[in-house]
């Protein structure tokens, strides 16, 4: 158990919707990322936030938005959802940022219709 | 659980051989490096991590080599069991905050 939890686990939902997956970072954990992993592409980074404000951002659509809150916890949103928004989404926290391991939840799966 | 990157590299080996599997990175000022292993159904789990400053590093049953002339870095498996398959991937840290994984290697381990 990485102590990295994302709900839900499992999300069915229709081209054109909008959803919000939540991360909650290991205890003690300031930094938290973001990722998209579908078959054909692996791991790809889309946002970072450290203690509440942006660090980092990879190749996030604009359709694509996270905030990091005061408890630390964060959201993405992604919205005017399409087929190939398709994958499964992980979330990793580490103690503060740069030059230390991501420790990983188990993802949602993110299904369209 | 269901697979990830159907398509990736895979490497084959018999239980209790040694496994090596190889990566290479695209930055050649990327200063930390970080293996995972990636089962079925969960999320990439934290390995072995090594710095720029050195060229090998052991941990239980791993070690992580870097060869930052070619920009290679290695992972080797001594006494590969069963429970070491899984999907492997390399990351390096490019400076600030941005972390590149690499395309992903399969090890199958055969009983």
């Amino acid at each position: 158990d990485s102590g990295v939890t994302q709900t839900p686990k499992h999300l069915i939902t229709a081209t054109g919707q909008r959803v919000t997956l939540r991360c909650s970072p290991r205890s003690g954990d300031l930094s938290v990322y973001w990722y998209q992993q579908s078959l054909d592409q692996g791991l790809q980074f889309l946002i970072q936030y450290y203690n509440g404000e942006e660090r980092a951002k990879g190749n996030i659509l604009e359709r694509f938005s996270a905030q990091q809150f005061p408890d630390l916890h964060s959201e993405l949103n992604l919205s005017s959802l399409e087929l190939g928004d398709s994958a499964l989404y992980f979330c990793a926290s580490s103690r503060t940022g740069e030059g230390q391991p991501q420790h990983f939840g188990d993802g949602t799966r993110l299904s369209i219709l | 659980g269901e697979s990830v990157g159907l398509h990736l590299p895979t490497l084959s080996v018999q239980e209790g051989d040694n496994s090596i599997i190889n990566c290479a990175y695209s930055n050649s000022a990327s200063d930390y490096f970080i293996w995972y292993k990636q089962e079925s159904g969960k999320g990439p789990q934290f390995i072995i991590d090594i710095r720029s400053n050195m060229d090998k590093r052991q941990g239980q049953r791993v070690t992580v080599l870097l060869n930052k002339t070619v920009k290679h870095l290695s992972l080797q498996i001594a006494a590969t069991q069963p429970g070491d398959s899984a999907v492997y991937f390399c990351a390096e840290n490019t400076g600030g905050f941005k972390t590149i994984f690499g395309a992903g290697t399969r090890l199958f381990v055969k009983a």
